[in-house]
């Protein structure tokens, strides 16, 4: 069974950087997994914030990035803002399969 | 503007089914996916299977396969999940989701599905 993992959990300072990363238990991500990446908060539906693993929609906002990074999917956030405090989780493409990764909940203090 | 509406909370007794919608507007509704996921309460998010709309063709993980199937009905923009055999643990949050060329993009709002005897 395929496995994705994240950090269960991350604490950023207000105005820092955080990066989030998406690993697959079959070895390197790569472009061919399609990476997307959502955003949610508590009692909402996710939003989506990118796709094909550097692709952001029109409203992520410029703070967020995704990349690829040593074998895995990244998220980074720079200049971290109060309302950035969300569970953030990878989706990653397996041939026909759509995997989630656990979610990683990022806590801004 | 894209939009899912998806239909309301329901109430199922275990060994039921259920079926939710998911109205479409504001985009061609043939030229995407559609994929379900869901959400147990306190849990991650899970991806239940995918609909191409314009050939019907499907697929689902295997833990699902069997119980699952999802449908559209191009003269409405609807999509639908059927999960059937319910339990307890098929208690979650339900969502619907475009899945355009691997974005997966718009959500529904999501539909709260109780299984309780």
């Amino acid at each position: 069974q395929t496995v994705v993992t994240q950090e269960p959990s991350l604490t950023v300072s207000p105005g820092g950087t955080v990066t989030l990363t998406c690993a697959s238990s079959t070895g390197a991500v790569t472009s061919g997994y399609y990476p997307n990446w959502f955003q949610q908060k508590p009692g909402q539906a996710p939003r989506a914030l990118f796709y094909s693993a550097t692709n952001k929609h029109s409203w992520t906002p410029a703070r967020f990035s995704g990349s690829l990074l040593g074998g895995k999917a990244a998220l980074t956030l720079s200049g971290v803002q109060p309302e950035d405090e969300a569970e953030y989780y990878c989706l990653l493409y397996y041939g026909g399969d759509w995997v989630f990764g656990g979610g990683t909940k990022l806590t801004v203090l | 503007q894209v939009q899912l509406v998806q239909s309301g909370t329901e109430v199922k007794k275990p060994g039921a089914s259920v079926k939710v919608s998911c109205k479409a507007s504001g985009y061609i509704f043939s030229s995407s996916g559609i994929s379900w996921v869901r959400q147990a309460p306190g849990h991650g998010l899970e991806w239940m299977g995918w609909i191409n709309v314009h050939n019907g063709h499907t697929n689902y993980p295997q833990r699902f396969q069997g119980r699952v199937t999802v449908t559209t009905d191009t003269s409405t923009s609807t999509a639908y999940m059927d999960l059937r055999s319910l339990r307890s643990d098929d208690t979650a949050v339900y969502y619907c989701a475009r899945d355009y060329n691997y974005n997966v993009d718009f959500w529904g709002q999501g539909t709260l599905v109780i299984v309780s005897s």
